[in-house]
């Protein structure tokens, strides 16, 4: 079974900052996905960004970057120039890439809050 | 372009009453998927459907837990002699056809609070 884990329950960081979200995980599995979500304050949880396990290319999305390192199974969210809208909780999720599997693993979570 | 819409977004209902939540998936999508959130806890996968067939079930999903897809459009989430500890958010998602599936697109949730 997967475990994921990110270990900072809550961060903070000044407006226009950067900041790095923590993750790591536990599979067995070679080929799998690893995504970040945010959740906003009582809105829907979005896809922010996601990374698919044979890519050593980290991925980018605008303002969003990982830090990949599948070796070491890290996977960490960079936010540069902070914005007052990426307050939220921000959770690591992981999926297997098999046939058939598409239920997501998520982690506990890291609660952001971006200081004007 | 309407998003995943869950029914209600509240229930407060006494431990042993039955509940029964409702998930409207995006148009088009034919995978879905429940998930439970208690607090300070990220989402728990509970259970996925492809069209009307359920496909996996986590062990998290108890007898007292059924879910139906009847004709692979909205699913329903139905909960049993309700306990204090099934109070959580209770988060329904959809993704498309295409064969990866990277992205769920996820409802707003149902709060349960059982008392």
């Amino acid at each position: 079974a997967q475990t994921v884990t990110q270990s900072q329950p809550e961060m903070s960081v000044q407006e226009a900052e950067t900041v790095t979200l923590s993750c790591t995980y536990d599979t067995s599995e070679n080929n799998y996905y690893l995504f970040w979500y945010k959740q906003p304050p009582s809105r829907q949880m979005i896809l922010v960004i996601r990374q698919e396990a044979y890519k050593q290319q980290n991925a980018t999305e605008n303002r969003f970057s990982v830090n990949f390192q599948k070796a070491a199974k890290s996977f960490s969210l960079k936010i540069s120039d902070s914005q007052l809208g990426d307050t939220a909780m921000y959770f690591c999720a992981f999926r297997y890439s098999g046939a058939g599997s598409y239920q997501l693993t998520f982690g506990k979570g890291t609660k952001l809050s971006v200081i004007p | 372009d309407t998003g995943v819409s869950q029914d209600p977004r509240h229930k407060i209902t006494k431990r042993g009453q039955n509940v029964t939540f409702r998930c409207d998936p995006i148009s088009e999508h034919n995978r879905l998927y429940w998930y439970r959130q208690t607090l300070g806890q990220g989402p728990e996968f509970l259970t996925y459907f492809q069209n009307e067939a359920q496909l996996e079930k986590s062990r998290l999903l108890s007898d007292r837990f059924s879910a139906e897809r009847p004709k692979g459009s909205f699913s329903t989430l139905e909960i049993q002699r309700t306990e204090q500890g099934d109070s959580a958010m209770y988060l329904c998602a959809s993704s498309p056809r295409d064969r990866e599936a990277y992205e769920q697109y996820f409802g707003p949730g149902t709060r349960l609070t059982v008392t």
